[in-house]
Parts: structure tokens; sequence; C-alpha cells
């Protein structure tokens, strides 16, 4: 199974920070790598599609990159409505495995 | 508007069995393949089994296969999963999830039902 390891587990920053979250695969997926936002009690929602992808209606300020092993969430300015956990996916191959996921919170 | 609809949680002895259910509307159900994600309490998302559009080919965990069965119904618009010899570590929060264009992404999900597995 391919293992996706994300860092960091939580962060903290202030409106209008850039925040940056990594996601590792323990090896190569190409760019069969998906971003997801979750927020309490919440069912998650996708936001970066092909490790580059907007997903429709997702804002701007989400932007992702990488490829092979080593993907980057980037959100450019943060906004309060951005408190959530984030998981990254592969869907290169079956079993489908998810990061342990990235807790942001706001300052 | 892509909706899906889980229903059939709710609190089983271990060994037991449960069969959930998922209610698709607002687009063509049998060009999609679905699939099942669970989390458990306050931990990460685990994905559990998927099945195609037409219905032959089905993916299991290792950790349910043997255990759980996916199914769908595609003139009821319905997903199913099948939950037999259940274990205190099924206990989850199950979602229904669509698979968008080229089985790469989890484009829609339901907002979830609970499995809770205890004596």
């Amino acid at each position: 199974d391919i293992q996706m390891t994300q860092s960091p587990s939580s962060l903290s920053a202030s409106v209008g920070d850039r925040v940056t979250i990594t996601c590792r695969a323990s090896q190569s997926i190409r760019t069969y790598l998906n971003w997801y936002q979750q927020k309490p009690g919440k069912a998650p929602k996708l936001l970066i599609y092909a490790a580059s992808s907007l997903q429709s209606g997702v804002p701007s300020r989400f932007t992702g990159s990488g490829s092979g092993t080593d993907f980057t969430l980037t959100i450019s300015s943060l906004q309060p409505e951005d408190s959530a956990t984030y998981f990254c996916q592969q869907s290169y191959n079956t079993p489908r495995t998810f990061g342990q996921g990235t807790k942001v919170e706001i300052k | 508007e892509v909706q899906l609809l889980e229903s059939g949680g709710g609190l089983v002895q271990p060994g037991g069995s449960l069969r959930i259910s998922c209610a698709a509307s607002g687009f063509t159900f049998s060009n999609f393949a679905l699939t099942w994600v669970r989390q458990a309490p306050g931990k990460g998302l685990e994905w559990v089994s998927t099945i195609v559009g037409s219905g032959s080919n089905t993916y299991y965990a290792d950790s349910v296969r043997g255990r759980f069965t996916i199914s769908r119904d595609n003139s009821k618009e319905t997903l199913h999963l099948q939950m037999n010899s259940l274990r205190a570590e099924d206990t989850a929060v199950y979602y229904c999830a669509r698979e968008g264009a080229g089985m790469v992404r989890f484009d829609s999900w339901g907002q979830g039902t609970l499995v809770t597995v205890s004596s």
C-alpha cells in the first residue's frame, strides 16, 4: 500500500498569512494526488485534484503543486473560514490512501 | 445538484450485521463509480470499498474484505454496504462518495451515517 505522510500535523496562523501543507507519498504517484478540506461534523470537500487542478467553486487562494512523491497545498491568504483539517489522498492505485490530516487553526 | 444521502447507521453488537445505504440524485447514477469512506471518532479517513458504475467490479480494503459487500441498484439510484461480522474497530462515520471522471477523485460526498459496534 502507498503511505501518505502529511506535515505538519497541525498549525496555527493569522488571517492573511500564507500557509503551506506538505504531503509525501511512499512511492511515485505521478500527479494522482487530491486535497480535501473537512470542518468539524461535516463531510470532506474536494479542493484540489490531479495535484494542481482547482475544483469548481473553490476559492483561488487554494493552490496545489507537486508530482512524483512530494506535494504541497498552499493557502495564499488565510481566511477565518479556512479553519479546518486538510487531507491529501492518492488515487494512483487501490487501496486509495489518505494522509493523516493537518489541522489548521486561526490565531 | 449532486446529492448523496446515507441512511441505516446505528448501534450493533460485535459479530452482528448492518446494511447502510446511500440514495443519490442530481446526476446520471450508472455513469459513476461510488465509494464508501469511513472515519473513526477523532481519526482520519479510511477508504473502505468502491464499485464501478455498472456494478461489475468491486474493490475492498483488506480490513473489510470477506466481511463487507458493496452493491448498487442503478434502477433505484442507491448504493449499499452490507456489513457482517462487525468489530469494535468498525465503529465510524461512513460516507458515500462519488468518484469523478476517470475514477481519480471523490468529488461529492454524503453527510455520513454513524455505525457504532458495541455491546
